[in-house]
């Protein structure tokens, strides 16, 4: 059964940095890569990046690029989600997820992990 | 990169067939045939339904079909049930900057 399990919810002050991270389990992490998606409450889902489970390659949105670290640790099988220099527009559930693609991005993702909630605020 | 256009909201009866649009440009589903669908409960993690425009991962239901013409691609859901009502979210692949965009979601209420 292939999991991913999050860290758990973050509050944080603005223009500080947060890291969650992904847990995987029931696959060969470096077979596939992890892509992190966000949902505003209430809103729609916004892809983030992905980063590749085998050689650490990533690719970033060009919105977050200038604040968003993506990295794995192939010795845990985990994945980690840096975002730095937060506002309050990154209030957000932040979702991790198996994504097929090694080299580059797959065209799909799934499963999902459970999501982790950041909140950001003064 | 401009999210893709689904309709808010959609409805229909249990036993009915409701169809989801999801509408891009040349630069994402109108070239590459890399199209998802998702499905979310509320307070729940997305859940993939379609892969590659048309292909449903083992455990999906039958009922629900993807599909793509020109710069649009669909979702349909046969035979609607009272566990279908969620949200449903369209993804495609971004040539221009190789990424990913998703669709602003559908509501779909089950009458």
């Amino acid at each position: 059964q292939v999991l991913l399990e999050q860290s758990g919810p973050e509050m944080k002050k603005p223009g500080t940095s947060v890291k969650v991270s992904c847990k995987t389990s029931g696959y060969t992490f470096v077979n596939y890569g992890v892509t992190w998606v966000r949902q505003v409450p209430g809103q729609g889902l916004e892809w983030m990046g992905w980063v590749s489970g085998y050689n650490g390659h990533t690719k970033y949105a060009e919105n977050v690029q200038d604040r968003l670290t993506l990295t794995t640790d192939t010795s845990t099988a985990t994945a980690y989600m840096e975002l730095r220099s937060l506002k309050s527009a990154d209030t957000a559930v932040y979702y991790c997820a198996r994504d097929p693609g090694v080299f580059l991005g797959g065209d799909y993702f799934d499963p999902w992990g459970q999501g982790t909630l950041v909140t950001v605020s003064s | 990169q401009s999210a893709l256009t689904q309709p808010a909201s959609v409805s229909g009866s249990p036993g009915q067939s409701i169809t989801i649009s999801c509408t891009g440009t040349k630069d994402d589903v109108g070239t590459y045939s890399f199209v998802s669908w998702y499905q979310q409960h509320p307070g729940r993690s997305p859940k993939l339904l379609i892969h590659g425009v048309t292909k449903r991962p083992s455990g999906v239901s039958s009922r629900f079909s993807g599909s793509k013409s020109g710069t649009t691609a669909s979702l349909t859901i046969s035979g609607l049930q009272a566990e279908d009502e969620a949200d449903y979210y369209c993804c495609s692949y971004v040539g221009s900057s190789a990424s990913w965009v998703f669709g602003g979601g559908t509501r779909l209420t089950v009458l």
